[in-house]
C-alpha cells in the first residue's frame, strides 16, 4: 500500500486531455514539492516534474502539473502515442523523514 | 556527461549479504545528497535510503532500517548500499539516484531525484 494514491492506470485518444490525480496528506504533499516521474518499461524513472510545476529540461510543455492542499495532478493535453508510460508521484513525508511515492499510473494511448 | 553506474547486483540466499556499488561521474558528487531507490518486479518504485554530502544525515524507509546501511566515499565519487539479512522481498531493481535537497535559512526543501542510473538487479532466493 503506497502512502501516495494515484488510479492503476489512465487512458485516452491522441489529441485528447488526461489527467492523473495524487493523493497524500499534509505530512508529504502538504508539506513539500510534488514531483512526477516518468518510466518506459525496462528503464531507469525520469524526473518529468519537479516543485510541483516545474517541467526538466526537454519535457513538452504538454505536460503540466499542479498542486492543491494535500492533493496533485499530472496533465497531460495533445495526447501522443509516445506519451504512454509509467508515471509516479512523489514527495519527501516529514512524518516518516522519507521520500514516498504513488503506486505508479499506467497510461495507455487508445 | 552525468552519469551514475551501479553494481553489485546478483543472486544471494535468504539471510545473506550484499554490497552494491554506484560510481558517479560528470558532476561534483561531494556536492549532492544520493539515495537509493528499488523496483521489485512489476511493482512500482519504493525509495530505500539516502545520504547527505558529509554522510551526517542518513534516512531509511522503516521496513529496511536495521538491515540496510547507505554509505558514500566522496574521494572516490562513489555510493554504497550494504545489505544484510537479505529477504525474498527484497528481489528487486537497485537505483541510485542523485537527490537535490536544499538547505535555505534553515528549510529543507527536497525538490526530487534527477539523475538515475541503470539499475542494477538484486534477486535474493534460495
Amino acid at each position: 500500500q503506497s502512502v501516495l494514491t494515484q488510479p492503476p492506470s489512465a487512458s485516452g485518444t491522441p489529441g485528447q486531455r488526461v489527467t492523473i490525480s495524487c493523493s497524500g496528506s499534509r505530512s508529504n504533499i502538504g508539506s513539500n514539492y510534488v514531483k512526477w516521474y516518468h518510466q518506459l518499461p525496462g528503464t531507469a524513472p525520469k524526473l518529468f516534474i519537479y516543485k510541483n510545476n516545474q517541467r526538466s529540461s526537454g519535457v513538452p510543455d504538454r505536460f503540466s502539473g499542479s498542486k492543491s492542499g494535500t492533493s496533485a495532478s499530472l496533465a497531460i493535453s495533445g495526447l501522443r502515442s509516445e506519451d504512454e508510460a509509467d508515471y509516479y508521484c512523489a514527495a519527501w513525508d516529514d512524518s516518516l523523514s522519507g521520500w514516498v511515492f504513488g503506486g505508479g499510473t499506467k497510461l495507455t494511448v487508445l | 556527461e552525468v552519469q551514475l553506474v551501479e553494481s553489485g547486483g546478483g543472486l544471494v540466499q535468504p539471510g545473506g549479504s550484499l554490497r552494491l556499488s554506484c560510481a558517479a561521474s560528470g558532476f561534483t558528487f561531494s556536492n549532492y545528497w544520493m539515495s537509493w531507490v528499488r523496483q521489485a518486479p512489476g511493482k512500482g518504485l519504493e525509495w530505500v535510503a539516502n545520504i547527505k554530502q558529509d554522510e551526517s544525515e542518513k534516512y531509511y524507509v522503516d521496513s529496511m532500517k536495521g538491515r540496510f546501511t547507505i554509505s558514500r566515499d566522496n574521494a572516490k565519487n562513489s555510493l554504497y548500499l550494504q545489505m544484510n539479512s537479505l529477504r525474498v522481498e527484497d528481489t528487486a531493481v537497485y537505483y541510485c539516484a542523485r537527490d537535490l535537497v536544499t538547505l535555505v535559512r534553515g528549510v529543507k526543501n527536497y525538490y526530487g531525484m534527477d539523475v538515475w542510473g541503470q539499475g542494477t538487479t538484486v534477486t535474493v532466493s534460495s
